[in-house]
């Protein structure tokens, strides 16, 4: 594809049930970054994966949270037992990584809707 | 951490040039100067980075300071899809972490 695609684009869930948020890299970026942002609000870090390092999952808000990314490809972001203030858009973006800086390039985001 | 300081708001008339300032005023060496903007119901959408030499592309032009403390990005003829919420963000050239997303300035192209 010829950009960074989520799935889905849109979830209602039910307080207290799991969720899967899936993102689709561009192909050859090593770098992939989740974010929340909540309706009038701006975007919170969540986690950064890069190539085969560690993530920096510093931005994770709570260990309901976890994210996972298979190589330099897809990577799935977890949230467990959700709860109402969980309800956000989530916002995915790669990168290429290269030393004379570059743009990340963002998703459409998936809307989480927790009733 | 708040790394970069921009207005909240401002307007501009359709066709005009929109000036919107950054400071950075703790900026180091290594780090570049990234813009971003959200259009409303959008994800972010690079516009343009620079690091001490004034960039131009087909979206923008960025202005460094010489002091490098500071900087303006220009859109030169402002239209109506450009109203979105502009972000300013500086970032390590080595230090390949998080974008820092700040409050950005919310710009208004009016007709």
């Amino acid at each position: 594809g010829a950009g960074v695609s989520q799935s889905p684009s849109n979830k209602v869930t039910e307080k207290g049930k799991d969720v899967e948020l899936r993102c689709d890299p561009i192909s050859g970026h090593t770098a992939l970054y989740w974010y929340r942002q909540r309706l009038g609000q701006g975007l919170e870090f969540l986690i950064y994966f890069q190539g085969n390092s560690a993530p920096d999952k510093s931005g994770l808000p709570s260990d309901r949270f976890s994210a996972e990314r298979t190589g330099e490809s897809v990577s799935t972001l977890t949230i467990q037992r959700t709860q109402q203030e969980d309800s956000a858009v989530y916002l995915c973006a790669s990168s290429p990584h290269t030393v004379a800086g570059t743009e990340a390039f963002f998703g459409q985001g998936t809307r989480l809707t927790v009733v | 951490d708040a790394k970069t300081t921009q207005p909240p708001s401002m307007d501009c008339a359709e066709g005009r040039a929109a000036n919107l300032p950054c400071n950075h005023s703790t900026i180091s060496g290594n780090e570049y100067v990234y813009w971003y903007r959200q259009i409303h119901s959008q994800g972010p959408q690079y516009i343009i980075h620079g690091l001490k030499n004034n960039e131009t592309n087909e979206m923008a032009s960025l202005i460094i300071t010489e002091d490098r403390k500071s900087s303006t990005l220009i859109l030169p003829h402002a239209t109506l899809r450009d109203t979105a919420v502009y972000y300013c963000i500086v970032r390590p050239t080595d230090s390949w972490g998080k974008l820092q997303f700040g409050a950005g300035t919310q710009v208004v192209v009016t007709p």
